[in-house]
């Protein structure tokens, strides 16, 4: 059965620097989202993207993030110079249509910033 | 801004017993998922439903458009079912908005 892969697992990284999380989707897919989810807290939207471009994106997907589809198979989210509070789980997702289609996740990537 | 709520925030149960979880939301929705998170942190979609109900093996899906809620029930529970059940909803966009879970923890 097809699945969403990311890479890498878990990334330590230090405050101020930048990282990029890794995803390749299902192949046939149009839509992809990254989404977050801080230790304890609800799992929140971050962006959705298609057609090579950002369709939504939430409050906190502000300018020290960007996602971009380099090539026909990944699809990545920067962060650029990380803060403590960036550390959390970050899915990827993505799905045949909008938010009436079923969603694959993937399995994350634990980010912690020190 | 839709406000998604679950009941209960924790539920132990026995094997066997019938499970059910609640989902509440505040603003008119496209579709609603039910998802469920293993302790290792993974997300595996279980429904996407948008009128009435569905099935799948133990689980069922139901959701009250006009009332503005969903629930998700668990027949015959085993301690495998122990996870936690996250209801999201999609608001005509592309976009989801999460609840804060439901922790089951089915005792053998």
């Amino acid at each position: 059965e097809p699945e969403v892969t990311q890479t890498p697992s878990h990334q330590v990284t230090q405050m101020g620097q930048e990282v990029i999380l890794r995803c390749v989707p299902i192949s046939n897919h149009l839509y992809f989202y990254w989404y977050r989810q801080i230790l304890g807290q609800k799992v929140e939207f971050l962006v959705s993207f298609y057609n090579n471009e950002i369709s939504e994106k939430s409050e906190i997907f502000d300018d020290q993030f960007s996602v971009e589809r380099p090539d026909g198979s990944n699809f990545t989210l920067k962060i650029r110079s990380t803060k403590l509070e960036d550390s959390a789980m970050y899915f990827c997702a993505s799905s045949e249509g909008r938010v009436d289609y079923e969603q694959y996740f993937g399995p994350g990537t634990r980010l912690t910033v020190t | 801004k839709n406000e998604v709520e679950q009941s209960p925030q924790n539920l132990t149960a026995q094997e066997g017993e019938f499970i059910t979880i609640n989902c509440s939301y505040s603003v008119g929705i496209s579709a609603l998922h039910w998802l469920q998170q293993h302790p290792g942190g993974g997300i595996v979609s279980l429904f996407m439903l948008s009128s009435g109900k569905k099935k799948h093996g133990r689980l069922i899906a139901t959701i009250n458009i006009q009332e503005k809620h969903s629930s998700l029930h668990i027949t015959a529970s085993h301690p495998r079912d122990s996870a936690v059940y996250i209801c999201a909803v999609g608001e005509y966009g592309n976009k989801l908005v999460f609840g804060a879970g439901t922790i089951l923890r089915v005792k053998s």
